[in-house]
């Protein structure tokens, strides 16, 4: 089982501000299939990017995924009110799909 | 408008059952794979199974294998989870989930499980 972890744990941050957020795999994910999503408190998590950089239908473009390998990034360009969530990646090259344990973006 | 709506949850003993269902409207489930994915109160998103679009390929988190089974009946748009030999350990908020073989982009609101004595 491929174990993600996420760093920070926590982020605090201001609207308007960039944020970086780290996910690191124990072994290299095959066909770099590594997926970011965001969830809101009370609310089912929304897919963001897939394969690493692809953003998913009506994501905006202030999100961006980067990594290869072991070592993934997603970025927030400038952190809109509605941003502040919880964020999780997830690989799923191999048939055991794993997710980080999350960073909370908080303000 | 595509929706899963997930139902069957409850409170049950330990080492009891519970069968999940997801029916979705405004999608062709036939088309897609489904997932589960739970999260217990307070804690992060763990992958629970998946199934491929004709049924014929499962998989499942380790946690869970050999007493969980992830089924669907593409003619009634629903997708079942089976939960056998409850632990207290699996009380969680249960989500149903659809799209690709490994990042599902649809959602249900989660259907809560809770295993207590």
């Amino acid at each position: 089982e491929i174990v993600l972890t996420q760093s920070p744990g926590t982020l605090s941050l201001s609207p308007g501000e960039g944020a970086t957020l780290s996910c690191r795999a124990s072994q290299s994910v095959s066909n770099n299939y590594l997926a970011w999503y965001q969830q809101k408190p009370g609310q089912a998590p929304r897919l963001l990017i897939h394969g690493v950089s692809n953003r998913a239908t009506g994501i905006p473009d202030r999100f961006s995924g980067s990594g290869s390998g072991t070592d993934f990034t997603l970025t927030i360009s400038r952190l809109e009110p509605e941003d502040f969530a919880v964020y999780y990646c997830q690989q799923y090259g191999t048939s055991l799909l794993t997710f980080g344990q999350g960073t909370k973006v908080e303000v | 408008e595509v929706q899963l709506v997930e139902s069957g949850g409850g409170l049950v003993q330990p080492g009891g059952s519970l069968r999940l269902s997801c029916a979705a409207s405004g999608f062709t489930l036939s088309s897609y794979w489904m997932h589960w994915v739970r999260q217990a109160p307070g804690k992060g998103l763990v992958w629970v199974s998946r199934i491929n679009s004709d049924g014929s390929y499962t998989t499942y988190a380790d946690s869970v294998r050999g007493r969980f089974t992830i089924s669907r009946d593409n003619a009634k748009n629903t997708v079942y989870l089976q939960m056998n030999s409850l632990r207290a350990e699996d009380t969680a908020l249960y989500y149903c989930a659809g799209g690709g073989s490994g990042t599902p982009s649809y959602w249900g609101q989660g259907a809560l499980v809770t295993v207590s004595s």
